[in-house]
């Protein structure tokens, strides 16, 4: 199976722009959770999405959306950017059910965009 | 709110010993926990989940302990080797109960031919 695309790689951006991210989850993934990781605040949880529906969301303004398709693919946006915006978003998904029932909490992430804003 | 530390922010080992990161993790009582590896410009890689009721769980040169009472887990990587070196992270399910993962900051781990 393929794993988690996330595009694109590398983005930069000035103040005040927004930006979208995109991620395919692994095939038969309905879940699909978005982290924002910096140096100083390590991996931190924006959102995540089951079946088209934000399911949970973390402590971020609401300058942050997503949304997820049909076909489970995600989108993240960030509105009128901030210069501490600059980050690597992660994007992970995870199966509905596994083996004990803990294998859906395993999250299998992508390589991430990582986002410069200037 | 949960919290999570992770010992070190970096450890430097010699190849052929064994490494030990330390997770503690405060205010929470998890049914499980979850270690990922991370090498540069990469995304988080699942190793290995140990539940609340399992002591200790294996995996090749890997070994991970859960101790509830201590609110700690040890990660441990015997024989390390220079493609050991990444950074470590542990991680807790949300204590809401939601499906995503509460990261600690992680260890980079340096192993030294």
């Amino acid at each position: 199976k393929a794993g988690v695309t996330q595009t694109p790689r590398y983005l930069i951006k000035t103040r005040g722009q927004q930006v979208t991210l995109s991620c395919s989850p692994i095939s038969g993934h309905r879940s699909v959770s978005w982290y924002q990781q910096t140096p100083g605040q390590g991996l931190q949880f924006l959102f995540e999405y089951f079946s088209e529906t934000q399911r949970n969301k973390g402590n971020f303004p609401g300058r942050f959306s997503g949304r997820q398709f049909s076909n489970s693919r995600s989108e993240m946006n960030v509105s009128t950017l901030e210069l501490g915006d600059s980050a690597l978003y992660l994007c992970a998904s995870s199966p509905e059910t596994g083996t004990g029932g803990l294998a859906k909490n395993i999250q299998y992430f992508g390589a991430g965009t990582r986002l410069s804003v200037l | 709110s949960q919290k999570i530390e992770q010992n070190s922010e970096a450890l430097n080992i010699q190849e052929g010993k064994t490494a030990t990161l330390t997770c503690n993790y405060t205010n929470y009582s998890p049914a499980y926990l979850q270690w990922y590896r991370q090498d540069p410009g990469r995304g988080p890689v699942f190793l290995l989940l140990i539940r609340e009721n399992e002591k200790e769980k294996r995996k090749e040169r890997l070994k991970v302990t859960f101790d509830t009472t201590l609110k700690q887990s040890l990660f441990h990587i015997t024989a390390s080797q220079p493609a050991d070196s990444a950074t470590y992270l542990c991680a807790l399910p949300d204590q809401t109960g939601a499906n995503n993962l509460f990261f600690g900051t992680g260890t980079r781990l340096t192993v030294i031919p």
